[in-house]
């Protein structure tokens, strides 16, 4: 079964920029969503499709992508960004399942 | 908006059941998928299913035997309905709407089996 890879965690001063990335077995041609979860909420999306931000969310929030590899990108990171962050996709095959990341764990410094 | 309901304790070896309850648009609308996800403690996210169509319906293959999702036209809602569960099936449940994505979701709800 597909496989999408995250750090388990990432920590950053506040203020600065925090990266967190997802890698998997030919990526690039999959498009890659970003949610966010704060202890105790549901996930929220925050990039569709590889680079779109969700409505509402703030333009500190960046993704990209660059082969195998999708980066999420934090500017300006607060205190209110901590919390987990999850990399999904839809795996094409014959019954187009949903896979997540296992998920990166944000902690601001 | 979508809001999950159902009981939050559960015997092992019997049936979790909960539902999904969508306002603000058709639950019936044919480009979207209606999906379960759920959050064991301390875990990451786990996708369990969804409907789309109302009768089309796929299934993550480790729970593809115990799970059945189902589309209620008339009420606006999807269900989930898991058999046989053990401790492993405790978790926070929550519904989404999938459009490849998931934009929309519950605030979810703990099911315990015990």
């Amino acid at each position: 079964s597909y496989v999408l890879t995250q750090p388990p965690s990432v920590s950053v001063a506040p203020g600065q920029t925090a990266t967190i990335t997802c890698g998997g077995d030919n990526l690039v041609i999959r498009r890659v969503h970003w949610y966010q979860q704060r202890p105790g909420q549901a996930p929220v999306l925050i990039i569709r499709d590889d680079t779109v931000r969700a409505t509402g969310i703030p333009e500190r929030f960046s993704g990209s992508k660059s082969g195998d590899t999708a980066s999420l990108t934090i500017s300006g990171v607060a205190g209110g960004d901590e919390g987990d962050y999850y990399c999904q996709v839809w795996e094409r095959n014959s019954d187009h399942f949903v896979i997540f990341g296992g998920g990166t764990n944000l902690s601001v410094l | 908006q979508l809001q999950e309901s159902g009981p939050g304790l559960v015997k092992p070896s019997e049936t979790l059941s909960l539902t999904c309850t969508v306002s603000g648009g058709p639950v019936s609308s044919g480009t979207d998928y209606w999906s379960w996800i759920r959050q064991s403690p301390g875990k990451g996210l786990e996708w369990i299913g969804y409907v789309y169509h109302s009768v089309f319906t796929s299934y993550n293959p480790s729970l593809k035997s115990r799970v059945t999702i189902m589309m209620d036209k008339s009420k606006n809602q999807f269900s989930l309905r898991l058999n046989s569960v053990t401790a492993a099936d405790t978790a926070v449940y929550y519904c989404a709407r999938d459009q490849n994505y998931l934009d929309v979701w519950g605030k979810g709800t703990t099911v315990t089996v015990s």
